[in-house]
């Protein structure tokens, strides 16, 4: 099936500092991805869809300055977590589909952030 | 939006029992999903199942789907103590994006 690669798979650091998370489709191409966050023993929350070559769209609530997402090219898609504070600390995940609207898709490994 | 509900949130049972996890939701849908997730780890796709489907079966997974009540179950037969993890259901709410429910958390005994 197909891949999604997600990076780094954790990650600490100091207050005030900005995260970058990869997300690539290693054997296909994805022109929309999803970002989500998880909260521990909690389920997944859509922050936003990332759009190949165009801005992403963001779910009611998100901050667009906060978490910055770039979709460059068809098999990669980043967060960025600006500024970061501890209340940022979570389980971001991200998703990408090869076919087409509805059919099943494909998770990162996901990455723990951690912000002291 | 999280449309979709799951019960129960937690499930212990003894291997080799089965497993039974409801998921409800609220709009209309396109399909239903499973996915299955070890904790600190991503997703994994299960099964999936149209609108027009019933019941949908992949190995020890069995899937029942009703529009109807807005409802679906999946059922782990011979359960394995491989098999402890959270499972959420997801619905599509069109241009491939899935919303989840709240996920069972379960976990098998030796």
């Amino acid at each position: 099936g197909a891949v999604v690669s997600q990076h780094p798979s954790w990650v600490i650091c100091k207050s005030g500092t900005s995260v970058k998370i990869e997300c690539r489709s290693l054997d296909f191409q994805a022109t929309t991805m999803f970002w989500y966050r998880q909260f521990p023993k909690q389920s997944l929350m859509l922050m936003a869809t990332s759009n190949e070559g165009s801005k992403a769209t963001y779910e009611q609530g998100v901050e667009k300055d906060k978490f910055l997402i770039n979709h460059a090219s068809l098999t990669l898609s980043t967060l960025t977590v600006t500024s970061a504070h501890p209340e940022d600390s979570s389980f971001y995940i991200c998703s990408a589909s090869d076919s087409g609207a509805g059919e099943k898709a494909f998770f990162g490994q996901g990455t723990r952030l951690t912000v002291v | 939006s999280q449309q979709g509900e799951e019960d129960p949130q937690a499930l212990s049972i003894q291997e080799g029992e089965n497993a039974t996890m409801n998921c409800s939701y609220k709009t209309s849908i396109n399909n239903l999903q499973w996915y299955r997730q070890n904790s600190g780890r991503g997703l994994v796709h299960l099964i999936l199942i149209r609108s027009n489907e019933r019941e949908k079966h992949s190995g020890r997974l069995r899937v029942t789907l009703d529009t109807s009540k807005k409802s679906s179950s999946l059922l782990i037969t011979a359960s394995r103590a491989a098999d402890t993890a959270s499972y959420f259901c997801a619905t599509d709410e069109g241009a491939q994006k899935l919303v989840f429910g709240q996920g069972t958390r379960l976990t098998i005994n030796p």
